[in-house]
């Protein structure tokens, strides 16, 4: 299976900061990366696909980057809203793996 | 409105099956493939399987290979996970994905969860 690292784990940042969350994949997904945010008790919401597509009307301060091994997440300028947890999972091979996650707080 | 809903929590006991419907509505179920996922306590989400909308075709993650069956029936997915065990309590999501249009598998829709819990 392919696995998914996300770093940091926690993320401590203030309304305003720009934040950027790192994927790593363990080998080659192409541009077959999405993110998604969770606020707890809710399920996952899709914010980015093929790495750099941003879903539907999503905020424009998120923006997505990467290609092959290594991807980013970042948000320009937090908002209130913005404070969840980020996943990033590949849709390449059948496994469809996701990260552990960062959690973006206060 | 385009909704994915699903049925109520469960809770079961060991050994035991359960099966969790979702409904689609306000787009065409054929067009589309439904994923199924779980998420245990303090996890992050993880892909169990997924089905074709269109043909019913599914592709089955090789740890539930056995465990699990999907079918469609009209616009609603259905979910069977069999031979319960205790860490098998998670709350179960679907969720659609343009696969069928687009050949990607991104989760661009995700039903409200169904908290399965297995216990004695």
């Amino acid at each position: 299976d392919i696995q998914m690292t996300q770093s940091p784990s926690t993320l401590s940042a203030s309304v305003g900061d720009r934040v950027t969350i790192t994927c790593r994949a363990s080998q080659s997904i192409s541009n077959h990366l999405a993110w998604y945010q969770q606020k707890p008790g809710t399920a996952p919401n899709l914010l980015i696909y093929k790495a750099s597509y941003l879903h539907n009307a999503d905020p424009s301060r998120f923006s997505g980057s990467g290609s092959g091994t290594e991807f980013t997440l970042t948000i320009s300028s937090l908002q209130p809203d913005d404070f969840a947890t980020y996943y990033c999972q590949q849709y390449d091979s059948s496994s469809r793996t996701f990260g552990q996650g960062t959690r973006v707080e206060i | 409105q385009v909704h994915l809903v699903q049925s109520g929590d469960e809770v079961k006991k060991p050994g035991a099956s359960v099966k969790v419907s979702c409904k689609a509505s306000g787009y065409p179920f054929s067009s589309y493939g439904v994923s199924w996922l779980r998420q245990a306590p303090g996890q992050g989400p993880e892909w169990m399987a997924w089905i074709s909308g269109h043909n019913g075709k599914t592709e089955y993650a090789q740890k539930f290979q056995g465990r699990v069956t999907l079918t469609t029936s009209g616009n609603t997915a259905y979910m069977e996970l069999t031979s319960l065990r205790r860490d098998d309590t998670a709350v179960y999501y679907c969720t659609r994905d343009p696969k069928i249009l687009t050949g990607y598998y991104y989760l661009e829709l995700w039903g409200q969860g169904t908290q399965v819990t297995v216990s004695s």
